[in-house]
């Protein structure tokens, strides 16, 4: 299994400051995404952080409130941006291994986001 | 609009006992899988199922998947306090890999 590690684990920031959160991989993967849990309720896909490039955002989501970087095939950021208490969630890094007839998907532990 | 609805939305038996789980989803999927939560910490993934599979195994769990209804359930076994946890179910349409949609989430409490 990949083992996933995410920074910070928690934060608690301000109304209208940036929060900039890493994934790191033990190993090199295909697919990287970023998801949002909103307090209580379920996940929901972000974008693809794709290597070298910019990355793929889901419909809701925007470049310029969770930019998003990916230098590398073990590593990337998710900002948020210019923060409201609307935003307070957790967020997960996820990596995807796509191997001949399977593929294996991975979660971070998160990263629990307060903004007051 | 979320893919999948599960029910029920809240579970809570004894231990010992079976606890089962449903997910339906709207649309073609190529997989549907199923992930564990701890008190709001990182997925687990349980078990995956494929689109031409029916029913899948693994320890404990029991996974079914009936295509034609759009619909999978979730199977504990002999359920542990150790069990108590947020289930969801996730979809992957095409070849979307790793682009996963997934349901409310079942709260599940496992009583000593």
């Amino acid at each position: 299994s990949a083992v996933i590690s995410q920074k910070p684990s928690r934060d608690i920031c301000q109304r209208g400051t940036s929060l900039t959160i890493q994934c790191q991989v033990d190993s090199q993967v295909t697919m990287m995404f970023w998801y949002r849990q909103q307090p209580g309720q379920s996940l929901t896909l972000i974008a693809t952080a794709n290597q070298g490039s910019e990355a793929t955002y889901e419909s809701g989501f925007v470049i310029d409130k969770f930019p998003i970087s990916r230098p590398n095939l073990t590593f990337s950021t998710l900002t948020v941006s210019n923060m409201s208490p609307e935003d307070s969630s957790i967020y997960l890094c996820s990596v995807v291994r796509v191997l001949a007839g399977a593929d294996e998907q991975f979660f971070g532990p998160g990263t629990r986001l307060t903004v007051l | 609009s979320q893919q999948g609805e599960e029910d029920p939305q809240a579970l809570s038996i004894q231990e010992g006992e079976n606890a089962t789980m449903n997910c339906s989803y709207k649309t073609s999927i190529n997989n549907l899988q199923w992930y564990r939560q701890n008190s709001g910490r990182g997925l687990v993934h349980l078990i995956l199922i494929r689109s031409n599979e029916r029913e899948k195994h693994s320890g404990r769990l029991r996974v079914t998947l009936d295509t034609s209804k759009k619909s999978s359930s979730l199977l504990i076994t002999a359920s542990r306090a150790a069990d108590t946890a947020s289930y969801f179910c996730a979809t992957v349409g095409g070849t979307s890999y790793g682009k996963l949609t997934f349901g409310q989430g079942t709260i599940l409490t496992v009583h000593p």
